[in-house]
């Protein structure tokens, strides 16, 4: 079945690295997503990885994919306050050969002085 | 400003009553689908319609239905409701297969 966990709080302080992990289920997921939600807005795409790398870099973003696993991070590098919302990671799964996302169930980022 | 535009923003309603929730994709963007979110469930796949046909269901429950019209507008209408209905539905659109999902900025429903 389809299914993506990830860890519901993370608290950091700002400047620092903050890394969010996330675990899927499908192996034949093609793409890898990494969703912004900020207060009161729909969510909106970070960064995605295709299922063939193992890392991909967005200035201050890292993405790291362990397929053997099925765990993906996002790294995100001088945390700011802009960046407290909450982070979703998404599996790409295809059904009758149309692409749907499954999302996690989302991780709330604090930034804090 | 993702091109999705959803309505109603915000919507309160009783027990039992049936309310349509409205998304219209971003220009050229064939793919609609509709998610719950929720504090206890996190965001849930619904549905998905693909150029006026449904592509791929979720968890979406028989008190829900949804359809794509030909102008590519999509609704979401959701009967007897519950107060375990009240969340924020996000409808999101994309060209066609595997790529981004473009979010609107969802329609918080309030049922009393």
């Amino acid at each position: 079945g389809e299914d993506v966990e990830q860890s519901l709080f993370l608290s950091v302080r700002e400047g620092d690295s903050s890394v969010i992990n996330c675990t899927y289920t499908d192996s034949s997921s093609t793409y890898l997503y990494w969703y912004k939600q900020e207060p009161g807005a729909g969510l909106q795409l970070l960064t995605y990885i295709f299922s063939n790398m193992d890392m991909k870099q967005d200035q201050r973003l890292t993405v790291l994919l362990n397929k053997k696993d099925k765990h993906l991070s996002l790294r995100i590098a001088d945390t700011q306050t802009g960046d407290s919302a909450i982070y979703f990671c998404a599996e790409s799964s295809v059904s009758g050969g149309y692409n749907k996302l499954i999302f996690g169930a989302g991780t709330r980022l604090a930034v804090h002085p | 400003d993702s091109g999705v535009t959803q309505t109603p923003k915000h919507l309160i309603t009783a027990t039992g009553q049936r309310v349509t929730l409205r998304c219209s994709p971003r220009s050229g963007d064939l793919s609609v689908y509709w998610y719950q979110q929720s504090l206890d469930q996190g965001l849930q796949f619904l549905i998905q319609y693909y150029n006026g046909e449904e592509r791929a269901k979720g968890n979406i429950l028989e008190r829900f239905s949804a359809q794509q019209f030909p102008d590519l507008h999509s609704e979401l209408n959701l009967s007897s409701l519950e107060l375990g209905d009240s969340a924020l539905y996000f409808c999101a659109s994309s060209v066609r297969l595997v790529g981004e999902l473009f979010f609107g900025e969802g329609s918080r429903l309030t049922v009393l």
